[in-house]
């Protein structure tokens, strides 16, 4: 079965760089969410997007911004990066008026 | 306020028997859903089980029930016939039914099955 597909897998990006993550949800779910989950930590909401719209947002950084594209996919577009973005970031999709998410693999984002 | 609490940073069980994750939430909405999900130390989220706050009966996929006791506001999940490669990171998580749809995750409880 197709899975939530994330690129890149793992990212490392020096301080004040910018970086773009990728996320390809499952066919046919139109609900996208951004998790960012320190070292040791419990994820965290960043925001949401229904059919290329912002649902919801989170404790997501103003140096952070996320889209849907028309073909459902989103992008975190994160710019001056800090030591402490460093995280693995997640995205899941789901199926509308359905309640599993469904993670992808993360993206490892390394700030040095 | 903590939303959801794993009071067990660890727990170790021989393999083949059962365990018990325990899960608390807080919440004032009457419409809610509650999930467990696996991460194992590759990283990766692996759903597991949800429980709808109007659902009348415990929900069960395979190996994994969840215990859920509304009026104590838990939802425990229980693993049966533990195997060794259930050791892992589990996350319990609530949404409520308001506008947002967001999933917010306890602290977690790490696993550690002994052969």
């Amino acid at each position: 079965a197709a899975g939530v597909i994330q690129s890149p897998r793992h990212l490392i990006k020096e301080k004040r760089e910018t970086a773009t993550l990728k996320c390809y949800p499952i066919p046919r779910h139109d609900t996208v969410y951004w998790y960012q989950q320190g070292p040791g930590q419990d994820p965290q909401f960043l925001i949401s997007f229904y059919e290329k719209m912002q649902s919801d947002k989170g404790s997501i950084p103003d140096r952070f911004s996320a889209q849907q594209f028309s073909d459902y996919h989103s992008e975190l577009n994160m710019s001056s990066l800090e030591l402490g973005d460093s995280a693995l970031y997640f995205c899941a999709s789901s199926l509308p008026l359905r309640n599993e998410q469904f993670f992808g693999p993360g993206t490892r984002l390394t700030v040095l | 306020a903590q939303k959801i609490t794993q009071t067990q940073p660890g727990m170790f069980v021989q393999e083949k028997e059962a365990v018990t994750l325990d899960c608390t939430y807080d919440t004032s909405d009457q419409s809610y859903g509650l999930f467990w999900y696996k991460q194992p130390s590759s990283g990766e989220m692996i759903f597991l089980i949800y429980q709808g706050s109007y659902d009348e009966q415990n929900a069960t996929e395979g190996r994994y029930s969840l215990n859920f006791q509304k009026a104590r506001k838990s939802a425990n999940l229980v693993i049966s016939a533990s195997q060794l490669g259930d050791s892992a990171m589990y996350f319990c998580a609530m949404r409520e039914m308001d506008s947002s749809y967001k999933l917010i995750f306890g602290s977690g409880t790490r696993l550690l099955v002994r052969p």
